[in-house]
């Protein structure tokens, strides 16, 4: 089966620290989404991309969080500089435009902020 | 703005008891409605997508059926490998070309053998 890989699976880091999530879509697919989950908000859209293009990035912190699809086979996800409250597992998504056979996500990076 | 409220938000059953979990959602227009299962440590996995009210699908134990309001995901005789968080998400029209995804938090279902 056709896999979304994000790396890294986890990742500890330090106050003040850049962090960068990195996530390898299924080849074919046009849309890249980027979730966070956390159980106080559940899963919540930071940035969404067709054809590389960035299309909302409406649920992003735009002073520390930056998402880029430098080609078709990456997507990256940049904090800097990291904070605690960012402590969360990071999802990347991919899929073709209107979701018709749904969206396929990654097993999920976990970041911990100290 | 739209929003997506699954209940309970936890959910015990014994092996072989149905149930229904449900999905309420408002939305300026519905695109589709996503059902995914999480399973602990590891991303959402899609299960079904429907499109308009009185629409059924089915997978193994489970059926998915949609009205103007609200979803119900209903698992007949339920074994202990269902257990996980199954999350309820929308797609509205109010995005214009923009497909993405509201989530609800989840409802956790726990089966016990």
């Amino acid at each position: 089966d056709a896999r979304v890989t994000q790396t890294p699976r986890d990742k500890v880091t330090e106050m003040g620290q850049e962090v960068t999530m990195r996530c390898q879509p299924i080849l074919g697919h046009n849309t890249v989404f980027w979730y966070r989950q956390t159980m106080m908000q559940g899963l919540e859209l930071l940035a969404y991309f067709r054809n590389r293009a960035p299309l909302d990035d409406s649920g992003m912190p735009k002073d520390r969080f930056s998402a880029e699809m430098p080609d078709a086979t990456l997507a990256t996800l940049k904090i800097q500089p990291s904070e605690p409250r960012d402590s969360a597992v990071y999802f990347c998504a991919s899929g073709l435009e209107r979701g018709t056979y749904g969206y396929t996500f990654g097993s999920g990076t976990r970041l911990t902020v100290v | 703005e739209d929003q997506v409220t699954q209940s309970p938000e936890a959910l015990r059953l014994q092996e072989g008891e149905s149930s229904s979990l449900n999905c309420s959602y408002t939305v300026s227009g519905l695109r589709g409605l996503f059902w995914y299962r999480q399973d602990p440590g590891k991303g959402p996995e899609f299960l079904f997508t429907l499109y308009s009210a009185g629409e059924e699908k089915e997978k193994e134990r489970l059926k998915a059926t949609l009205t103007k309001k609200e979803s119900f995901l209903h698992i007949t005789a339920p074994k202990p490998e269902d257990s996980a968080t199954y999350l309820c998400a929308v797609q509205a029209f109010s995005g214009g070309s923009n497909y993405k995804l509201t989530f609800g938090k989840g409802t956790l279902l726990t089966v016990n053998p």
